[in-house]
């Protein structure tokens, strides 16, 4: 069992509906945790990081850890076809970050 | 500001050749780090620097070695080039609240 899954995708949904993107985790030492958004054949990028739980807030962007369950979730409200993307979550411990496979998104105009 | 910087973009090499990827950053960052990307596996770590002078191996360092020239840059080297590691190589380097920032990736085929 990888120690972050998260569901490859497709996930196709139209211009400015609710995105939901979630990733589960199996290491309780996990010290805070990120999401990166990675456009086609370009590095990844930090969208939001956040050390507890409960909810994080930026514009139309909201990440959501629960660690009674393990699980992370960002939401993308109002979306936009520049959201297409691949959405990868991580979680750090110690000195590294472990990655999930990421998502990709696609958000048809 | 350029960031994270990598050479060469794209690659193409024979079984059993050698190359070196170049990386340098210019935020005066400590750590810096190698990844690579597959399909369907994520990011996966292959060597990391957690400051100039130092190099610890990552989940995948085998058939790869490397070396921290410098606080700017951290080059990763493949001795002996298998098709296995046909992939898209990660830099990345990462400031003090261990933020990572990403170059834009050596797209490797080995033939």
């Amino acid at each position: 069992q990888k120690e972050v899954e998260q569901d490859p995708g497709p996930l196709s949904v139209p211009e400015g509906a609710i995105v939901s993107l979630n990733c589960t985790y199996s290491n309780s030492a996990f010290q805070y945790f990120m999401w990166y958004r990675q456009y086609s054949r370009k590095g990844p990028e930090l969208l939001m990081y956040t050390y507890s739980s409960g909810n994080k807030e930026d514009g139309r962007f909201t990440a959501q850890v629960d660690k009674s369950s393990k699980y992370i979730s960002l939401f993308i409200r109002d979306s936009q076809p520049s959201d297409s993307a691949t959405y990868l979550c991580a979680g750090r411990s110690n000195y590294q970050l472990i990655w999930g496979a990421g998502t990709k998104l696609i958000i048809k105009p | 500001n350029a960031g994270v910087t990598q050479t060469p973009k794209f690659q193409v090499l024979k079984t059993g050749q050698s190359m070196t990827l170049q990386c340098a950053q210019d935020m005066n960052h400590n750590s810096m780090y190698w990844y690579r990307q597959d399909p369907g596996m994520g990011l996966r770590l292959i060597y990391y620097s957690a400051s100039e002078g130092t190099t610890d191996k990552g989940e995948v360092p085998n058939g790869y070695n490397v070396s921290r020239l410098n606080k700017r840059e951290f080059s990763l080297r493949l001795e002996s080039a298998a098709p296995s590691q046909t992939s898209v190589y990660f830099c990345a380097s990462s400031d003090p609240q261990e933020t990572q920032y990403f170059g834009p990736g050596t797209r490797l085929l080995v033939l």
